[in-house]
């Protein structure tokens, strides 16, 4: 159990477009969700915590009209990455809790890897 | 403010020798800490958590940790490293209570290599 897909795994686009990425609860429900963003031999940072029907809480230094979050349905948030810089490269991976599930534990998605051109 | 140290980012043993990962925290309150582990391209894998259930924490893969709350540490081991487990370790800490809402603050991971 606890289980969270993100999708796509790995996507290559131009500079200037628009990026989505999904990350899905496949067998809970998720209030709260979390995205991060992880540069090569470094730490996860954490951008900005999604709960579900709300607008989103960004981290200190997190463009949030570059990085728009949604978070549209209990099992679905969504980052889209907004006029996509080569700066905007990096692993991102979502993050999710079980409401209810003590100890603030947190369920990680495979990650997404972008590449900007 | 919360935060996780994790000492050496790059630790090398053998196959079968010790494995040992450091990991020190500061936190107001008593917090909830855990250890994940990352494989390359992929996601985090918790590996065991920190809930004041039991200071010596055992995890999956043969993995344990103690909490020492004189020393605000929490450090990883395993006694034997297979070629396995050769990955990225992450260190993380959470608040149990405030208005963090759940965040994880990570260390800085710690690359495990491990010698044939």
């Amino acid at each position: 159990g606890a289980v969270v897909s993100q999708h796509p795994s790995r996507v290559i686009c131009k500079s200037g477009t628009s990026v989505k990425i999904e990350c899905r609860s496949l067998d809970f429900q998720a209030t709260t969700m979390f995205w991060y963003r992880q540069f090569p031999k470094k730490s996860l940072m954490l951008m900005a915590t999604s709960n579900e029907g709300s607008k989103a809480t960004y981290e200190q230094g997190v463009e949030k009209d570059k990085f728009l979050i949604n978070h549209a349905s209990l099992t679905l948030s969504t980052l889209t990455v907004t006029s996509a810089h080569p700066e905007d490269s990096s692993f991102y991976i979502c993050s999710a809790r079980i409401p209810g599930l003590p100890y603030n534990e947190q369920f990680f998605g495979p990650g997404t890897r972008l590449t900007v051109l | 403010a919360q935060s996780v140290t994790q000492l050496g980012s790059h630790v090398s043993v053998s196959e079968g020798a010790l494995v040992l990962l450091r990991c020190n925290y500061s936190s107001s309150v008593p917090p909830y800490l855990f250890w994940y582990v990352q494989y390359p391209n992929q996601g985090l894998q918790l590996l065991l958590k920190y809930t004041s259930a039991a200071t010596l924490v055992k995890g999956i893969n043969g993995f344990e940790a103690e909490f020492k709350k004189s020393e605000t540490s929490f450090h990883l081991t395993k006694p034997s490293a297979h070629m396995s487990d050769a990955a990225e370790y992450f260190c993380a800490v959470s608040e149990r209570r405030g208005n963090q809402g759940g965040k994880l603050i990570f260390g800085q991971g710690t690359e495990l290599s491990v010698k044939p």
